[in-house]
This record gives C-alpha cells, sequence and structure tokens, in this order.
C-alpha cells in the first residue's frame, strides 16, 4: 500500500491556460475527494466520487472546474482558463466505504501557482 | 465555506512542555479527526474519534470528542521539535460526507 499519489507535485502556468492534475487512491478505496487548501486556511471540499460516479460537487467548483473517474480508479481534476486565484494547493483524499470507521487519507498535494 | 473555529492559531512552546488546542462547532459531527501538515504536503492523520465523550490516545497524543458533538480537543505532553507543524481539526458528519476543517494551529518548539 503505497498511500495516496498525486502529480504533479508542483505546476506553474500562466493565466488562461488548461491544467490537469492526477490523483491516484489507495487501492480498494472507492471513495475519492478533492479539496483546495489556500494559504492560511483549512481545506475546502470541492467534489466527491463514489466508485466513477460524481455524488457532490460544492459551490466552489466553478464551471471551468472538472474532474473525472472514469474507470473508479484515478481521478483527474481540469481547471480551464486558469485565474490567479486559482493559485492554492489541490488536495486528493480517499477512503473505504463500507467499513465501519470511514477515514480519509490525503495524498501530498498538487501546489499550482498561475502567473 | 464553513470552517471550524480552531484556538489557538498559534503557539511556541519551550521543549518538554505540553500542547493543548481546541476546534468548536456551531454544529454537530459525528466524527471528529485531527491532522498534522508540514510545509508542503498533505495532512497526516493523527488521531479519529467516532463516539462522544470518547478519549483516544496515539504516542505523546491524546484527543477527545466532546460530549456535544460541537467540540474536541488535542493535547500533546513532552512536546519534541518534530513536533513542529500545523494542527488542524476536522468534522464529519457521516461516512460519505466531506470533511470540514479548521483554519489550523501553527505550533512552533524552541529548543
Amino acid at each position: 500500500d503505497t498511500g495516496v499519489s498525486q502529480n504533479p507535485r508542483h505546476k506553474i502556468t500562466k493565466r488562461g491556460q488548461n491544467v490537469t492534475f492526477r490523483c491516484d487512491p489507495i487501492s480498494e478505496h472507492n471513495r475519492l475527494y478533492w479539496y483546495r487548501q489556500t494559504l492560511g486556511q483549512g481545506p475546502e471540499f470541492l467534489t466527491y466520487f463514489q466508485n466513477e460516479a460524481q455524488l457532490e460537487k460544492s459551490r466552489l467548483l466553478s464551471d471551468r472546474f472538472s474532474a473525472e473517474r472514469p474507470k473508479g480508479s484515478f481521478s483527474t481534476l481540469e481547471i480551464q482558463r486558469t485565474e490567479q486565484g486559482d493559485s492554492a494547493m489541490y488536495l486528493c483524499a480517499s477512503s473505504r466505504q463500507g467499513i465501519l470507521r470511514e477515514t480519509q487519507y490525503f495524498g501530498p498535494g498538487t501546489r499550482l501557482l498561475v502567473l | 465555506g464553513q470552517q471550524l473555529n480552531q484556538s489557538p492559531q498559534s503557539m511556541f512552546i519551550q521543549e518538554g512542555e505540553d500542547v493543548s488546542m481546541n476546534c468548536t462547532s456551531s454544529s454537530i459531527f459525528n466524527t471528529w479527526l485531527w491532522y498534522k501538515q508540514d510545509p508542503g504536503e498533505g495532512p497526516v492523520l493523527l488521531i479519529a474519534l467516532y463516539k462522544a465523550g470518547e478519549l483516544t490516545s496515539n504516542g505523546r497524543l491524546t484527543a477527545q470528542f466532546g460530549i456535544t458533538r460541537k467540540d474536541s480537543f488535542l493535547n500533546i505532553s513532552a512536546s519534541i521539535p518534530s513536533d513542529v507543524g500545523i494542527y488542524f481539526c476536522a468534522g464529519q458528519r457521516s461516512g460519505n460526507t466531506p470533511l470540514v476543517f479548521g483554519k489550523g494551529t501553527r505550533l512552533s518548539v524552541i529548543a
């Protein structure tokens, strides 16, 4: 078990460009969550998947953001037409549904800087 | 978005001292979690609490789930330099719901 992995770890882009991040959850974890964390704040929920189904999206997830989990394993988060306000740490977490005490485990995050 | 009220915001302590931090909410949570985050890394789970009144330890760390289900605290005994970091509390309403985080307590340990 290698834990939750995220790629890339860092991304610098120019305003207006599209970026895509990848998250590989812990194997056998069927739930996958995306959070965003800005400086001095705790992580804030963006969206979550159970298997390949996207079950909830927060109001933070504007229409420039899209997330997928096509085969119920890894997930991608795409931001189109990036803005400077999108600069943040994007965190992925996974958990296993059905066990008595379900807990979310986080990846190392992808830090995005939009110039 | 909603965030929990976490205090203190930061603390500077001498190595060997005990530390206490807490987290409160205006609404009920059925699970409370404490995470530690180092710079440039994701949060690492320290302790999970699933029952009101529960007191759980993990080495030098002890956390309690408040009886009202609206608060939790974390104690660190005999602090060491590697305890430096940001500690976050998180509440969860049920197993498949997102976590709601506090703003964190930044801990600095002076050797």
